[in-house]
């Protein structure tokens, strides 16, 4: 079927510091991959998007590049603040699969000043 | 200028009673959805509605009844509540094209005791 897996959570970083999110899926066919920022007590926000192959999402500082040889879409940031501390969901949508968006387990991550 | 609107935005209810909750959207979207998640942050789909007419109905109690008197509302109706009902329900909107994302609203808490 089709599912998405993500580096399991909590993350907790230094101000500065380099963040990368893992994430790959599975899918029959060409999924759009996303990436959504849920801050504490608030809604999902869309962060960033790829719809094809090589595609770069990019959003805020946050990077994610579709790699349909290795099935991922990794979250990247240079320099983390303390305002980026979130839970960070990585999704994908497919045609076939009525364009439902199906959701990661989400990754925690905590900012430190 | 809210564009995914719910309310309410907390529910308290006992075991046993009955409650709705609202959603309405602005932006024009054709399609509405109900995710639920839980206390790990995981977000399942419960149900999405395409110009009224249901077009995803994940494994979902039967307690659990969506309504959508036009587009541009999408109301869920839960009878009998328990527990494990207890939850934050997001509603979302998008239009029907895998590279669109959706736009969620800020969530409903519901806790049942």
């Amino acid at each position: 079927g089709n599912s998405v897996t993500q580096m399991e959570g909590p993350v907790t970083l230094s101000e500065e510091a380099f963040l990368t999110i893992n994430c790959t899926y599975t899918a029959t066919g060409y999924p759009s991959l996303f990436w959504y920022v849920q801050y504490p007590g608030e809604g999902l926000q869309l962060l960033l998007k790829a719809t094809k192959a090589d595609d770069k999402g990019s959003n805020k500082g946050f990077e994610a590049t579709y790699r349909k040889e290795t099935t991922s879409f990794h979250l990247e940031k240079g320099s983390v603040q303390v305002s980026d501390s979130a839970v960070y969901f990585c999704a994908l949508r497919l045609r076939s699969n009525d364009y439902k968006l199906s959701f990661g387990a989400g990754t925690t991550v905590t900012v430190r000043a | 200028d809210t564009a995914v609107s719910q309310t309410p935005k907390y529910l308290v209810t006992q075991m046993g009673n009955d409650k709705s909750i609202k959603c309405e959207q602005n932006l024009g979207h054709d399609t509405m959805y109900w995710y639920k998640q839980d206390s790990k942050k995981f977000l399942k789909i419960m149900f999405s509605y395409n110009n009224k007419e249901l077009i995803i109905n994940e494994t979902v109690p039967n307690r659990f009844s969506p309504k959508s008197p036009d587009k541009a509302h999408l109301n869920l109706h839960i009878n009998s509540l328990e527990l494990g009902d207890s939850a934050v329900y997001f509603c979302a909107s998008s239009q029907v094209d895998r590279y669109v994302g959706y736009t969620f609203g800020s969530g409903t808490r519901l806790t049942v005791v």
